[in-house]
C-alpha cells in the first residue's frame, strides 16, 4: 500500500511568520510529486509538479524541494500572509501502478 | 478558456438510491481522474479515464463505476447508496494523464449527501 504523509496536520501563524510543511513518500518508483493549493470553498489549484531528484521550485513566495532517495518534499512559506490560509495538498505518481496519491494535507491558518 | 465543469454541485439521496456524477474536462484534455473526499480523509483515487478507457482504479467496491465519452466527458455512478458514500466528489482533468508530470485541473464538485 502506498503511504504518502504530511506533516503537521494543521499549523497557525502570524502574519509575517515564514513556515514549512513535509510531505513524505516511497522512495522507490518515484514518478513525480505535486503540491496543491485548496482554500475553502475552492478547487485545488496546481503550485508546482517536480520530477527530479534536487528539484527546487518556487512562486512567489512559495518555494518546494524533493529528494527522492529519501522520499520527501518540504513547502515553504516565506512571510505568511492572511491570503495564504488554505490546505496544502501533496501527491505521489507512482511509476509503477500510474496513480497519483493524496497525503491528507496540512491546513495552515495566517492569523492578521 | 473554460475550466472543468461538474454537475450537479450539490445533491442529497436515499439509501439505496444510485447516483450520476458528471464532469467535463478543459478542451484538449484527455484524462479524467475522479476521487472522493470524506472528513478526515485526504483525497481517495477512484478511477482514471483516458481516451474513453479506464486506466487505473482505485480501491473502492464495484458499486463505483464510470465511463468516458468520445469528447471526453466523463460519468461516475454509484448505486445501492451507503450512508458513508456521503462526500465530496472531485474529478480533475489532465493533458495525458494523472500520475506524472502533468498538472491536474480540478472542478469545483459534487457533494452528495446520502440519508
Amino acid at each position: 500500500i502506498l503511504n504518502v504523509e504530511q506533516s503537521p496536520q494543521s499549523l497557525h501563524v502570524q502574519e509575517g511568520d515564514s513556515t514549512n510543511f513535509t510531505c513524505s513518500f516511497p522512495s522507490s518508483n518515484f514518478y513525480a510529486l505535486h503540491w496543491y493549493r485548496w482554500e475553502t470553498a475552492k478547487s485545488p489549484e496546481a503550485l508546482f509538479v517536480m520530477t527530479l531528484n534536487g528539484d527546487e521550485k518556487k512562486k512567489g513566495q512559495i518555494s518546494a524541494t524533493l529528494n527522492t532517495k529519501e522520499g520527501y518534499s518540504y513547502l515553504y512559506i516565506k512571510g505568511s500572509q492572511p491570503e495564504d490560509s488554505a490546505t496544502y495538498l501533496c501527491a505521489f505518481g507512482s511509476s509503477n501502478t500510474g496513480k497519483l496519491i493524496f497525503g491528507q494535507g496540512t491546513t495552515l491558518q495566517v492569523k492578521p | 478558456k473554460a475550466g472543468v465543469t461538474q454537475t450537479p454541485r450539490y445533491l442529497i439521496k436515499t439509501r439505496g438510491q444510485q447516483v450520476t456524477l458528471s464532469c467535463s474536462p478543459i478542451s484538449g484534455h484527455r484524462s479524467v481522474s475522479w476521487y472522493q473526499q470524506t472528513p478526515g480523509q485526504g483525497l481517495q483515487f477512484l478511477f482514471e479515464y483516458f481516451s474513453e478507457t479506464q486506466r487505473n482504479k482505485g480501491n473502492f467496491p464495484g458499486r463505483f463505476s464510470g465511463r468516458q465519452f468520445s469528447n471526453s466527458r466523463s460519468e461516475m455512478n454509484v448505486s445501492t447508496l451507503e450512508l458513508g458514500d456521503s462526500a465530496l466528489y472531485l474529478c480533475a482533468s489532465s493533458l495525458q494523464g494523472a500520475s506524472g508530470a502533468n498538472v491536474l485541473t480540478f472542478g469545483a464538485g459534487s457533494r452528495l449527501t446520502v440519508l
